[in-house]
């Protein structure tokens, strides 16, 4: 069965630096997202992304963050200056008509 | 976007059939019901959705109210595996943002 996959599993970066979370979604989808999820609380919606520009952003989604589709397949979420509040479960999903899949998530520590 | 009100939590035994309530009284005529669920220490996972007539799939049923005001996940036979956050959402398309709530915490004991 087709899945997102996501890349690192893990990570840890020091605060001030630039971190990129990156995401396989499923081939054929059109819509990619990320999420978040701080340790305890609600799955958060930062971004939406389609026909390769932004179609919808939260107001988490500050100027911090980008994202990209540099190539046919990858997606990829920076933050460019970590902040201690950005430590979190990021998840990317991709969607094509019915329902949004979802990748295991990266485990985002900043210290 | 219109709200979703769900049991904080429910509990069911293994092999018996579950009923998960979502209230969404405010709901618009073009929203779509959606469930998801969140098995520990994973991402979401889409369970199914509908507009306005009862839908089936392999993982789950979805009852719909006439009136569209609430809606009904059922899992016919709870297994350890289903032990997870439900949430129901609502969206304006069959995909699209979501915007999750709490949830309900659905434990299954053996």
């Amino acid at each position: 069965e087709p899945e997102v996959t996501q890349t690192p599993s893990h990570q840890v970066t020091q605060m001030g630096q630039e971190v990129i979370l990156r995401c396989v979604p499923i081939s054929n989808h059109l819509y990619f997202y990320w999420y978040r999820q701080i340790l305890g609380q609600k799955v958060e919606f930062l971004v939406s992304f389609y026909n390769n520009e932004i179609s919808e952003k939260s107001e988490i989604f500050d100027d911090q963050f980008s994202v990209e589709r540099p190539d046919g397949s990858n997606f990829t979420l920076k933050i460019r200056s970590t902040k201690l509040e950005d430590s979190a479960m990021y998840f990317c999903a991709s969607s094509y008509m019915i329902g949004a899949f979802f990748g295991q998530g990266t485990r985002l520590t900043v210290v | 976007d219109a709200k979703t009100t769900q049991p904080n939590s429910m509990e069911s035994n293994e092999e018996e059939p579950v009923h998960l309530p979502c209230n969404h009284s405010t709901i618009s005529g073009t929203d779509y019901i959606h469930w998801y669920r969140q098995l520990p220490s994973q991402g979401p996972e889409y369970v199914i959705h509908g507009l306005t007539s009862n839908v089936n799939n392999r993982m789950a049923s979805l009852a719909i109210a006439e009136d569209r005001k609430s809606s009904t996940l059922i899992l016919h036979r709870a297994t350890l595996r289903d032990a997870a956050v439900y949430y129901c959402i609502l969206g304006g398309t069959s995909y699209g943002k979501l915007t999750f709530g709490q949830g309900t915490i659905l434990t299954v004991h053996p």
